[in-house]
């Protein structure tokens, strides 16, 4: 019963613009996007949130459909540290979750 | 600095012992989890609290029990350890949507 779909995989090459797509189809009004990334033998590591403006830290920016039926996670300038499995997942605003990731976009970094 | 703390970071176990893993957090999070993630496979939920004293099942909670004792501590518990439980674990806080949850560094458990 997956909520969000990603690609498998994407591929870019350092110093590029990278954007992963997330499309989140029957996505409810209160339900936020997250986008967390995990590399190999770390646990996975919060990159951000919004819930229907685009937002932006230093990590990357949200691109949010006026729909919100999907979303981009745009990567500037990326380097080879960015490399990782990247998970879009909603969360509801009950106060009570239960986080569950899908595979997520593993993605590839090239010199 | 707020953070979700494993111990230990590796364990060997023997088939039908007993296990426990820890967590702490200083997140003042209300809702703690536990994730199992095998190789080549994503995170996957087996149970969670939304607060001490408060514990639910995940996606896969069958051979795992789970405790709350305070705000700051979840455990996991593996009564008889099985070699298919062999796996990283990750504990993570985390209070509800519009804020972020933090995950530890995980424990690697082996059981023979």
């Amino acid at each position: 019963d997956a909520k969000t779909t990603q690609p498998d995989s994407m591929e870019s090459t350092e110093g590029e613009t990278v954007h992963l797509p997330c499309s989140h189809a029957t996505i409810s009004g209160n339900e936020y996007i997250y986008w967390y990334r995990q590399v190999p033998l770390q646990g996975p590591e919060y990159v951000t949130h919004g819930l229907q403006q685009n937002t932006t830290n230093s990590m990357a920016f949200l691109a949010i459909a006026s729909d919100r039926k999907s979303s981009t996670l745009i990567l500037t300038h990326v380097s080879l540290r960015d490399a990782a499995v990247y998970h879009c997942i909603l969360l509801a605003n009950y106060g009570n979750e239960k986080i569950t990731f899908g595979a997520g976009t593993k993605l590839t970094i090239k010199p | 600095e707020a953070a979700v703390t494993q111990s230990p970071r590796n364990k060997v176990a023997v088939t039908g012992g007993k296990v426990t893993l820890s967590c702490n957090q200083t997140n003042n999070h209300n809702n703690m989890y536990w994730y199992r993630q095998d190789t080549g496979h994503g995170l996957r939920l087996i149970h969670y609290s939304y607060g001490a004293g408060s514990t639910e099942k995940g996606d896969i909670p069958d051979g795992y029990k789970a405790s709350r004792p305070s705000q700051e501590n979840f455990s996991l518990i593996l009564e008889l350890a099985t070699p298919s439980q062999t796996s990283v674990y990750f504990c993570a806080s985390g209070d509800g949507a519009n804020s972020d949850y933090t995950f530890g560094s995980g424990t690697r458990l082996l059981v023979i």
